[in-house]
């Protein structure tokens, strides 16, 4: 079974409007990390949030939000105002760990193209 | 910030020959280095997590004398592919663990990737 779920290949926003990147997980730690990344075509990878199992709040920076749902073991990424450079693949990772998903590798998705129109 | 610097950004090579690809960490030491391979529009997968001082662990199915892994110092690992085959063609990123400060969480800092192509 896969680790990571992201059910949209691609997606197209509206400049200036905000778009919802999903992201399902599976897994059967308490203590979990979950991340999200940026892959414009250059190929680097830009990390952009995290949010921890045991974090009560969403997490948030900059135009980035994360919509953790704990129960539905979701963790969807909302980008408000988007712009014309957010275009890129996004990919929602998770790392699983006894020591609270604090250190270890990265489980990737398979991730989303984002395309902004102008 | 912590900056993971990888070299070649790109690399042709001919089948049979051996490709070296470098990642520095500048400003930190990296006591651990993640190797990731990455197919055209595909996910990024673990290849084998490197620790300074001590012999690389692979993940299931990569052959370790192919993807010859070197964590010589804190700040230099290296992937070497050796006997190159066109089915090696990938780009290859690494990672090192950066604590962020955030719920005391390390976010994994990119190198820039090196996309080989093997003729």
């Amino acid at each position: 079974a896969q680790k990571i779920t992201q059910t949209q290949p691609g997606m197209f926003v509206q400049e200036k409007e905000a778009v919802t990147l999903d992201c399902t997980y599976d897994t059967s730690d308490q203590s979990y990390g979950l991340f999200w990344y940026k892959q414009p075509s250059s190929g680097e990878m830009i990390f952009l949030i995290y949010q921890g199992s045991y974090d009560e709040q969403n997490a948030t920076e900059g135009r980035y939000s994360l919509n953790f749902q704990k129960a539905r073991k979701s963790a969807n990424l909302v980008i408000s105002a988007s712009q014309l450079g957010d275009s890129a693949m996004y990919f929602c990772a998770m790392r699983e760990g006894r020591d609270g998903g604090s250190q270890g590798n990265l489980i990737f998705g398979k991730g989303t193209k984002l395309s902004v129109k102008p | 910030g912590a900056v993971v610097s990888q070299h070649p950004s790109w690399v042709i090579c001919k089948s049979g020959t051996s490709v070296k690809i470098e990642c520095r960490s500048l400003d930190f030491q990296a006591t651990t280095m993640f190797w990731y391979r990455q197919f055209p529009k595909q996910s990024l997968m673990l290849m084998a997590t490197s620790n300074e001082g001590s012999k690389a662990t692979y993940e299931q199915g990569v052959e370790k004398d192919k993807f010859l892994i070197n964590h010589a110092s804190l700040t230099l690992s290296t992937l070497t592919v050796t006997s190159a085959h066109p089915e090696d063609s990938s780009f290859y990123i690494c990672s090192a663990p950066v604590g962020t400060g955030n719920s005391g969480a390390n976010v994994l800092t990119f190198g820039a990737g090196s996309r080989l192509t093997v003729l």
